[in-house]
């Protein structure tokens, strides 16, 4: 049972380029939603995160933008790069993870 | 340096024979986690332990065993392993508040494990 769905599964996009990776989730009782960056032959990594208190988190280039009432968030990354590629994971609290983006930025 | 190791990083084995792939983590946290991941499936969590010989089975225990003697050491345990063991699997330690309250794990570097 996949307590969070993410989408796109891969995602090429060009220098300079915004990627956007989506996630819904089912659990309301959720209050916490971490992003991992993943590269190849490393483990996944704490990218960001927010708390359903708040509808927009940014760090950077990277923006979580979070709609309560959809129970949908997604991850947005401005001005990509092709240091970005690398798999993407959205998750919830209570151990739960999205499926994976696989996010290539070409030069 | 804050860290997760597991060790081997690559393993090819064959059917049947048992193996350990060991964990470690220097943080002194209570929490650790086994994970495999499978194209398509994500991160799905095999077993876990809330402290010393505390552990509890996640989405996917069949076939696996974990222990948890020490509060550092988490071996992951394929008493006989078969081929649709074959993937990349994550150690991952955090605080009991960070890992059931936010989701904040540390993972380890993964070891890639074929089962012929």
């Amino acid at each position: 049972q996949q307590q969070v769905k993410q989408s796109p599964q891969s995602l090429i996009v060009q220098k300079g380029g915004i990627s956007i990776i989506n996630c819904a989730y089912e659990n309301t009782a959720f209050d916490y939603f971490p992003w991992y960056q993943q590269f190849p032959g490393k483990g996944p990594a704490l990218l960001i995160a927010i708390r359903p208190d708040v509808s927009e988190k940014k760090e950077g280039r990277f923006t979580i933008s979070f709609n309560k009432s959809a129970k949908q968030f997604s991850l947005h990354i401005m001005d990509s790069q092709p240091g970005d590629s690398a798999t993407y994971f959205c998750a919830g609290s209570r151990l739960t993870f999205g499926e994976g983006t696989q996010l290539t930025v070409n030069p | 340096e804050a860290q997760v190791t597991q060790n081997p990083r690559y393993l090819i084995t064959v059917t049947g024979k048992k193996l350990t792939v060991t964990c470690s983590q220097n943080m002194n946290h209570e929490y650790m986690s086994w994970y495999r991941q499978d194209p398509g499936l994500g991160l799905r969590q095999i077993y876990y332990s809330m402290n010393v010989e505390v552990t509890d089975k996640g989405d996917v225990p069949e076939g696996y065993k974990v222990s948890r003697k020490e509060k550092r050491n988490f071996p992951l345990i394929l008493e006989s392993p078969s081929p649709n063991q074959t993937s990349l699997y994550f150690c991952a330690s955090s605080s009991l508040q960070r890992a059931f309250k936010g989701n904040e794990q540390f993972f380890g570097p993964g070891t890639r494990l074929t089962v012929l």
